[in-house]
């Protein structure tokens, strides 16, 4: 089973185009994350939503919108793309609140913007 | 910014020890070390966690300095699947303090 999936695995688009990536975690979790890695594999955190409600935002441009319709899922909207958009993301999961707050990860969405 | 500071790569012959090294000199009382390890892009993974007391799971062993400013990742058998990107976090533990800030990391080499 898998624990965090995301949909699509690939992504290729244009500039100016808007789109979106789905993250699903089957393990009961109430945290979810977004992050982003770059071509320098530098990993960032985007966002972080508990029980819905966003409680990280680290400064990431408004043309991201994350949308969290309930706890299994949190899912990334991406406005007016960019070429310096080209990244993998990443959506992961944990029980928040706990001090080992085991992060799980999903396998990656590669966004290319051409 | 990340608090830790790795060295950016490493060779470990396969079936030795695998001994990766992290220092976190200005950590609080309060922070915990953790160890992820990234797997030729796919997600990264939790190997380990700690806050002064060595730490033993079935994936590794965290030996973490007296005073707390260091601490040694260890893979006991080293196998070619350990290959990854090897990351060392401090954080606060607790609600809000979630997020994980990844540094540059150590690539360890597995070699037959």
């Amino acid at each position: 089973d898998t624990a965090v999936s995301q949909t699509p695995k690939y992504l290729v688009t244009q500039m100016g185009n808007d789109k979106s990536i789905k993250c699903e975690q089957n393990l009961g979790h109430d945290t979810m994350y977004w992050y982003k890695q770059d071509s320098k594999k530098f990993l960032k955190i985007m966002f972080s939503y508990n029980n819905k409600e966003l409680i990280i935002n680290e400064t990431v441009p408004n043309r991201f919108s994350p949308k969290s319709p309930d706890k299994a899922h949190l899912n990334l909207h991406i406005n007016s793309l960019e070429l310096g958009d080209s990244a993998v993301y990443f959506c992961a999961s944990s029980q928040g609140g706990l001090i080992i707050n085991e992060q799980f990860f999903g396998p990656g969405t590669r966004l290319t913007v051409l | 910014d990340a608090k830790t500071t790795q060295p950016p790569s490493m060779d470990c012959a396969e079936g030795r020890a695998a001994n990766l090294p992290c220092n976190h000199s200005t950590i609080s009382g309060n922070e915990y070390v953790y160890w992820y390890r990234q797997i030729h892009s796919q997600g990264p993974q939790y190997i380990i966690h700690g806050l002064k007391n060595n730490e033993t799971n079935e994936m590794a062993s965290l030996i973490i300095t007296e005073d707390r400013k260091s601490s040694t990742l260890i893979l006991p058998h080293a196998t070619l699947r350990d290959t990854a990107v090897y990351y060392c976090i401090v954080r606060v533990a607790g609600f809000g303090n979630e997020k994980l800030t990844f540094g540059t990391g150590t690539r360890l080499t597995i070699i037959p």
